[in-house]
């Protein structure tokens, strides 16, 4: 059974803290995604990876910034949370090409 | 600019009803329409529509696209609470990126 997993459900942190999220995927997927989710807003995408080491910029960057050592994690960095960066979290995996994503369960991220 | 528009934002029926929910894109060198349920966690896949007109079905939900009208639809039949979810709608472009929908939340009383 597929599975991608983050390291927390429910997070609550400072602000100015630097706060690491991590996901972890046992499919041995190339591809790997971090997004926002937000109500109203649907999903946004921040960054993805299609390979170790590599990384692009999603639509909302800013803020952000990701890490991947090895093929199955991807972390999000948040360099000094803010409290518009108070939302959900998620990260997904896929194989290349047209691969529909895997979801993990999500971080619900509260800086405060 | 590529966007996805699903309505409605949100749904009340009761249980047994029939509903369907709506997925309209804009995207330049559209690929494929995804549709995903979110119940409180994380979401799961339900349907990938690459052709037109072609129906896709799982117990019951069903899904069609029309890439004239650039539309798709879920439908759910027969509903009952355990269909009470937030569903999603992707479309892919040609880069394989997705584009989302804010999501319909659907909410079946019993």
């Amino acid at each position: 059974d597929v599975k991608v997993t983050q390291s927390s459900r429910y997070l609550v942190k400072r602000t100015g803290e630097k706060v690491f999220l991590e996901c972890v995927q046992d499919m041995d997927h190339e591809n790997m995604f971090w997004y926002r989710q937000d109500p109203g807003l649907g999903l946004r995408l921040i960054y993805f990876s299609y390979d170790v080491k590599m990384k692009e910029k999603g639509d909302i960057p800013e803020g952000y910034s990701v890490s991947r050592e090895k093929k199955e994690r991807f972390s999000l960095i948040l360099e000094s949370a803010s409290t518009n960066q108070t939302s959900m979290y998620l990260c997904a995996s896929s194989l290349p090409g047209q691969g529909a994503p895997y979801f993990g369960p999500g971080t619900r991220l509260t800086v405060t | 600019e590529d966007k996805v528009v699903q309505s409605p934002l949100s749904l009340v029926v009761h249980e047994g009803d029939t509903v369907t929910l709506n997925c309209s894109y804009e995207v330049t060198n559209f690929r494929s329409l995804l549709w995903y349920k979110q119940e409180k966690k994380a979401p799961t896949f339900l349907f990938m529509l690459t052709s037109s007109g072609i129906e896709k079905k799982s117990g019951r939900l069903s899904s069609i696209l029309d890439k004239k009208e650039l539309f798709s639809i879920l439908n759910i039949t027969a509903t009952q609470t355990g269909d009470s979810a937030v569903y999603l709608c992707a479309a892919m472009d040609s880069n394989y990126q997705l584009i989302w929908g804010a999501g319909t939340k659907l909410i079946i009383k019993p």
